[in-house]
């Protein structure tokens, strides 16, 4: 059974860095487009970033690109997001995702919540 | 971007009833490219339908999707316990992929 498994959220000041991990199983992880959701509270979730199969083409919302960085790990089924001169609209709950080829999400993490406050 | 409005906003119903959720696009979603999800209380979305109206793997046939263009649709045919949630709209035909602010179906 698919799993996706979360982890490295916290509290940050802004202008800081913090950096989420994804632990995939379940899956030939290595087949798969993968991605970040975030969702702040009360809202609709916001896709923020993907990265193919073999990490030679990754995307990003404009709300982030430039300051979040994606990168995965084939070998070890893992996911990462690294999280630079964060804001605090960048507060919400982040959702590691299996991106079905940059279309629809079919499996979704538990997420992990990032706060962003002085 | 596409924005993606949906109605109404929360929608009351009852164990049993039929629920008929709206989502509007600010311009037509090309080749159908649009998802639902529902997220429960506390948890993670949970993919219900992608192409306007294929039902994911496991999900019951109370659950349906229809439009095309600009108007889709998610109807519950009659409403079970567990339904009761939010439910969100994404499209994936255009860059970037937008969801809608969702409507919550409530007792």
């Amino acid at each position: 059974q698919e799993r996706l498994v979360e982890s490295g959220g916290g509290w940050v000041k802004p202008g800081g860095s913090l950096r989420l991990s994804c632990a995939a199983s379940g899956f030939t992880f290595s087949d798969y487009y993968m991605g970040w959701i975030r969702q702040a509270p009360g809202k609709g979730p916001e896709w923020v970033s993907y990265i193919i199969t073999s990490s030679l083409y990754t995307n990003y919302a404009d709300s982030v690109r430039g300051r979040f960085t994606i990168s995965r790990d084939n070998a070890k089924n893992s996911l990462s997001l690294q999280m630079d001169n964060l804001r605090p609209e960048d507060t919400a709950v982040y959702y590691c995702v299996r991106d079905r080829s940059g279309s629809y999400f079919d499996h979704w993490g538990q997420g992990t919540l990032v706060t962003v406050s002085s | 971007e596409i924005v993606l409005t949906q109605s109404p906003g929360t929608l009351s119903l009852s164990p049993g009833d039929r629920a008929t959720l709206s989502c509007r696009a600010s311009r037509s979603v090309s080749s159908n490219y649009l998802a639902w999800y529902q997220q429960k209380h506390g948890q993670s979305p949970r993919l219900l339908i992608s192409g306007a109206s294929s039902r994911a793997f496991g999900i019951p046939d109370r659950f349906s999707g229809s439009g095309s263009g600009t108007d889709f649709t998610l109807t519950i045919s009659r409403l079970e316990p567990e339904d009761f949630a939010v439910y969100y709209c994404q499209q994936y035909g255009d860059s970037p992929r937008t969801f809608g602010q969702g409507t919550k179906v409530e007792i």
